[in-house]
């Protein structure tokens, strides 16, 4: 069964770094996945999509401070120099014929 | 500039209709998979619904499977989505997306993937 596996949270201080990471079911390794930001009271917007090799191609307008990696069956978004407006709740997404499913979410803070 | 836009939204109660539409700009409509994604106060996002640019293959989430369809008018651009015998369970946010194409050496094909823009939501509440 495909399924993505997310914490629910995450924290850091404004200005500094931070990885979340998305997990793949068993036998699901070779996957890419796709990342999405949803800023409170607001709708998701995508972020960039990562593929097995950790090679990703971002969104319209998403900044260089986002990247995305890879590793075995976790794919990783990081964010450098953060900023207030990225705190919000970041889901990751996947897809096989005829099922598109999501991660939990990670609601992350910027303290 | 990509937009889309729904619309459709209500206070229904149990077992009561609804019909959701999506207004897509921007871009070639009748080339792109389109998709309807829900979420609950509070919850993450669920895949509700996914059909293709000519309307012929269709899939529903087995939370749905039988009482949601999902449907497009590519002459006007837009998304639906009818919603019948609601249950509290259904309320949620209801969002519009597109699914991009995977595009190899100038052609583009339509293939399970990724949602690359989204439409803001519309709120469908379902209580007696």
């Amino acid at each position: 069964q495909l399924v993505l596996t997310q914490s629910p949270s995450a924290s850091a201080t404004l200005g500094a770094s931070v990885k979340l990471t998305c997990t793949l079911s068993s036998g699901h390794s070779s996957y890419a996945i796709a990342w999405h930001q949803q800023q409170p009271e607001k709708g998701p917007r995508y972020l960039m999509k990562v593929n097995v090799d950790g090679s990703h191609s971002k969104g319209d307008g998403i900044p260089d401070r986002f990247s995305g990696s890879s590793s075995g069956t976790e794919r990783y978004l990081t964010i450098s120099s953060l900023q207030s407006e990225d705190e919000a709740d970041y889901y990751c997404q996947t897809w096989g014929t005829g099922i598109w499913v999501f991660g939990g979410g990670t609601k992350l803070t910027v303290l | 500039e990509v937009q889309l836009v729904e619309s459709g939204g209500d206070l229904i109660q149990p077992g009561g209709s609804l019909r959701l539409s999506c207004a897509a700009s921007g871009f070639t409509f009748s080339t792109y998979s389109m998709i309807w994604v829900r979420q609950a106060p509070g919850k993450g996002l669920e895949w509700v619904s996914h059909i293709d640019s000519s309307g012929t293959t269709i899939y529903y989430a087995d939370s749905v499977k039988g009482r949601f369809t999902i449907s497009r008018d590519n002459a006007k651009n837009s998304l639906y989505l009818q919603i019948n015998s609601l249950r509290p369970e259904d309320t949620a946010v209801y969002y519009c997306a597109r699914e991009d194409r995977y595009c190899s050496s100038s052609t583009c094909y339509e293939v399970p993937y990724y949602f690359d823009y989204w439409g803001q939501g519309t709120l469908v509440a379902v209580s007696s």
